[in-house]
């Protein structure tokens, strides 16, 4: 059971937006940053966004991350076949003094 | 450009160590950065099982933090990652990665991990 909830899948049609929730708590996701992994099938995961907003170079801008509180979001907008994938949120936990993941949530596109 | 490879036994009895070694490339270890071990299940999520700096300070997952060991050896650009008395359990894809970090007022923070091995499929059985 992992300390930061996401909803098991999501779905959409092409082009639309499609929004993955994480939340935590104050030890975590209150008190650190959030990252975002992209894990397309059989290959290794991918940062998509760090510090909560933030997307490394070569990651397009229809991914967006944000974070309220104890919770934290990841937007994908004009989705794509290729989208389709395991999408995990992640953070540092003060009280665990570990590196957290979320269980994941995968992303399928209608 | 930065690379790592993970290596080692793909496939390990209960009971004895698993041994992974990651070689990097394209950057110095020594330079900074955390270095990071994060393991995957068949059919299941990521978990993190440990992290090291150039110095050999190390975070570990408290719920393997009995059973792990990670080293750094600089000269060879290389952390291998130990985990003893393993069961069917530990049987999982073992990757390597760098982590970025940064400090809070209790010390550093491991924040993300930027860059990814491809992976090694390590099974437990007898």
């Amino acid at each position: 059971q992992s300390v930061l909830t996401q909803p098991p899948s999501a779905s959409g049609t092409p082009g639309l937006r499609v929004t993955i929730s994480c939340s935590g708590s104050s030890s975590n996701i209150g008190s650190n940053a959030v990252s975002w992994y992209q894990q397309l099938p059989g290959t290794a995961p991918k940062l998509l966004i760090y510090s909560n907003n933030q997307r490394p170079s070569g990651v397009p801008d229809r991914f967006s991350g944000s974070k309220s509180g104890t919770s934290a979001s990841l937007a994908i907008s004009g989705l794509q076949s290729e989208d389709e994938a395991d999408y995990y949120c992640a953070t540092w936990d003060d009280a665990l003094k570990g590196y957290v993941f979320g269980a994941g949530t995968k992303v399928t596109v209608l | 450009q930065v690379r790592l490879q993970e290596s080692g036994p793909g496939l390990v009895k209960p009971s004895e160590t698993l041994s992974l070694t990651c070689t990097v490339s394209g950057y110095s270890i020594s330079s900074g950065y955390y270095w990071g071990c994060i393991r995957q299940p068949p059919g299941k999520g990521l978990e993190w099982i440990g992290s090291i700096y150039h110095s050999g300070s190390t975070y570990y997952n408290p719920s393997l933090k009995s059973r792990v060991t990670i080293s750094v050896d600089t000269s060879k650009n290389q952390f291998s990652l130990k985990l003893s008395s393993v069961t069917a359990a530990d049987t999982a894809v073992y990757y390597c990665a760098r982590v970025v970090y940064s400090y809070d007022s209790s010390g550093p923070v491991l924040d993300a991990f930027d860059i990814w091995g491809r992976g090694t499929v390590v099974t437990v059985s007898s």
